[in-house]
Parts: C-alpha cells; sequence; structure tokens
C-alpha cells in the first residue's frame, strides 16, 4: 500500500546527542517536506526537497540538516539535540505539478514525537 | 513570503449544526487552497482543495469557498457529528503550502 512512514514514533534522547529522525514513502512523489508543529498547533515549514540532490530550507530557523540521496528518503538530522528541539516533526510527500498546476495536496506521516532532556 | 490567517482557534458546536471556519491568505499568486484535518495521534490528512480558478466546491457534508479579490477561504461542515472533532488547518501556495494556525473543532453529542 503506497504511504508515508516516519520512525520512531517517538524518541525520548539527551541533551547533546545526535539523532536522525528517519521518513520514507512508496508513492513515488519528486517532492517532499519537513514540518514542524509546536504545542499550540501551528505548522512550520523546516526543510523541503522538489528531488534527489535538491534541498531548501523553510521558513522556520532550524538546526537540522536534510539529505534526499534516494526519491523515496528524507532524513532529517539534528548534530546535537537541545531542550529547544522538543517537538512534534511531520514528514510529507506530494506529486510534481502537472498541466499547468504547481502544487497537489501533500501526504503526511504520523509524525515523530521527539523529547529533549 | 504567504501569511496565513485562520479563525476562529477554537469552535464548539452541537452535533447536527453547522460549523465555519475562515481563512485568509496575503500572496495573490496563490493558487491552491487545501484543507486537512487532524486526529489526536496522527498526521494531517487532506479532506478538500480548491485551486483559484474555482469559487466553490463540495463534497459530501463539506464544502469550502475562495474569494480571490478578498483573498479569503472558508471551510463549511454541516450536520456535524462527534467525529468531526479534531483540528482543522487551511493552508496556501504557489510554490510551498503555508499553513494556517488551525482550528481546533468540538462537536458536543
Amino acid at each position: 500500500e503506497a504511504d508515508i512512514y516516519q520512525t520512531p514514533r517517538y524518541l525520548v534522547i539527551g541533551t547533546g546527542k545526535k539523532i536522525t529522525l528517519e521518513c520514507s514513502q512508496t508513492m513515488g512523489h519528486d517532492k517532499m517536506y519537513w514540518y514542524q508543529q509546536d504545542p499550540g498547533m501551528e505548522l512550520h515549514l523546516i526543510h523541503y526537497s522538489y528531488g534527489v540532490n535538491s534541498t531548501e530550507k523553510g521558513d522556520l530557523s532550524s538546526e537540522s540538516t536534510v539529505s534526499r540521496i534516494r526519491t523515496e528518503h528524507f532524513p532529517l538530522t539534528l548534530e546535537s539535540a537541545r531542550p529547544s528541539h522538543t517537538s512534534q516533526y511531520l514528514c510529507a510527500s506530494s506529486p510534481s505539478g502537472t498541466g499547468g498546476a504547481r502544487n497537489y495536496g501533500y501526504t503526511f506521516g504520523s509524525g515523530t514525537r521527539l523529547t529533549v532532556v | 513570503g504567504e501569511n496565513v490567517e485562520q479563525h476562529p482557534s477554537t469552535l464548539s458546536v452541537q452535533e447536527g449544526d453547522s460549523a465555519v471556519i475562515k481563512c485568509t491568505y496575503s500572496d495573490s499568486a496563490s493558487n491552491y487552497f487545501p484543507w486537512y484535518k487532524q486526529e489526536l495521534g496522527k498526521g494531517p490528512q487532506l479532506i478538500i482543495d480548491i485551486r483559484s480558478n474555482v469559487g466553490e466546491k463540495k463534497d459530501q457534508r463539506i464544502a469550502v469557498t475562495l474569494n480571490k479579490t478578498a483573498k479569503h477561504f472558508s471551510l463549511h461542515i454541516t450536520e456535524t457529528q462527534p467525529e468531526d472533532s479534531a483540528v482543522y488547518f487551511c493552508a496556501a501556495s504557489y510554490y510551498v503550502l503555508t499553513f494556517g494556525g488551525g482550528t481546533r473543532l468540538m462537536v458536543k453529542p
């Protein structure tokens, strides 16, 4: 079944540790995104990619990095976790627009809830 | 960049009543306006979308309207049911989606 998967679902980690949040999709979508969702519900774009070897920073300043070596895989890495990184991280993907339509709806994963202690 | 404002932030209705959520956007170049529903412990799920060349779209109990001149769009849910209780997000985009702040909808049985 075509879907988007995020692992782990929950992660509690100590300050200063390096962590990688995994995101994979089986829909063949070119575009992928990482959003941070704060406790007040708002979704903030932190990184996005339009295809292999393409990555861009979003609106929210983030100390994380991403890579896109394969179409289906878009991991997010925090080199040194801090308590301020505690949040929900959501990965999403979408197909490229065709026929004049630049955008299609995003498919979101279930998220990774990260707690840094 | 795009800025999307969403109101109200919380909405409580009785089962069977209608619910309306309103959004405004700032970038006149935006041409795609989806709505998402997020249930507890899950990622947002697309429930309906509208493009800038359409003024209204309906899918069963859900409808969206778009006023490009005023740069605002709305979600209408009729005959609400307890399972409609969730957080709803509007969004606007030309290249990447910018989301509104979310509306927590509570439907009381």
